[in-house]
């Protein structure tokens, strides 16, 4: 049972836009910047959202953050069959340097 | 740019000690805005924190190892380790080194590729 709690799956047609959510707590989310990852089949998970709505230098724009309260979502617009892959958001629970928690993950179909 | 890599036994026995080793190039590893962690993923599973060392020094892990973790920074050879004790068939995973790189304008993380580390007699 993870900390933060994500849909297993998602899908969409190309070309849709699609949203993942991810729900916590005052104690992770409502206190600290959400961190969103992408995960290819037998890659290493990359950073697609950093600090809730950031997009790290190479990011399409096409990936957008939010927050708001103890829930936070990422959202892929204009979705193309390379964007299949598994999501991960990630925050910390309590202080910054504190104990890093996973959502479960979310399994992105695109039809 | 920073590159990590990790290196480390594929095989390990039960009740042995896990020992891994990230290897980083392309700069220091001692910035007082690097947070150096391992994140392990089991077969088919999620992503599980494992621990976060900080200013060298300071370091954080998760509870559900029970104490059996230690990260550990040498800055002599630009390398992060990490060492988990008493290993059962349920530490069985790929092991990734992360960097988190927290600045005033932005963050960002660094991976290493990942190794994957199996636990069996």
């Amino acid at each position: 049972q993870s900390v933060l709690t994500q849909p297993p799956s998602a899908s969409g047609t190309p070309g849709q836009r699609v949203t993942i959510s991810c729900s916590g707590s005052s104690s992770n989310i409502g206190s600290n910047s959400v961190y969103w990852y992408q995960q290819l089949p037998a890659a290493a998970p990359k950073l697609l959202i950093s600090r809730s709505n950031q997009r790290p230098s190479g990011v399409p724009d096409r990936f957008s953050g939010s927050k708001s309260g103890t829930s936070a979502s990422l959202a892929i617009s204009g979705l193309r069959s390379e964007d299949e892959a598994d999501y991960y958001c990630a925050t910390w629970d309590g202080s910054f340097s504190g104990p890093w928690v996973f959502g479960g993950g979310t399994k992105l179909t695109v039809l | 740019q920073l590159q990590l890599q990790e290196s480390g036994p594929g095989l390990v026995k039960p009740s042995e000690t896990l020992s891994l080793t990230c290897s980083v190039s392309g700069g220091s590893i001692t910035s007082s805005s690097y947070y150096w962690g391992w994140v392990r993923q089991p077969p088919g599973k999620g992503l599980e924190w494992i621990g976060t060392i900080y200013y060298t020094v300071n370091t954080n892990y998760n509870p559900s190892l029970r104490g059996r973790g230690t990260i550990s920074v040498d800055t002599s050879k630009n390398q992060i380790s990490l060492k988990l004790s008493s290993v059962t068939a349920a530490d069985t995973a790929v092991y990734y080194c992360r960097l988190h790189v927290s600045l005033l304008e932005n963050a960002f993380d660094i991976w290493g590729q990942g190794t994957v580390v199996t636990v069996s007699s």
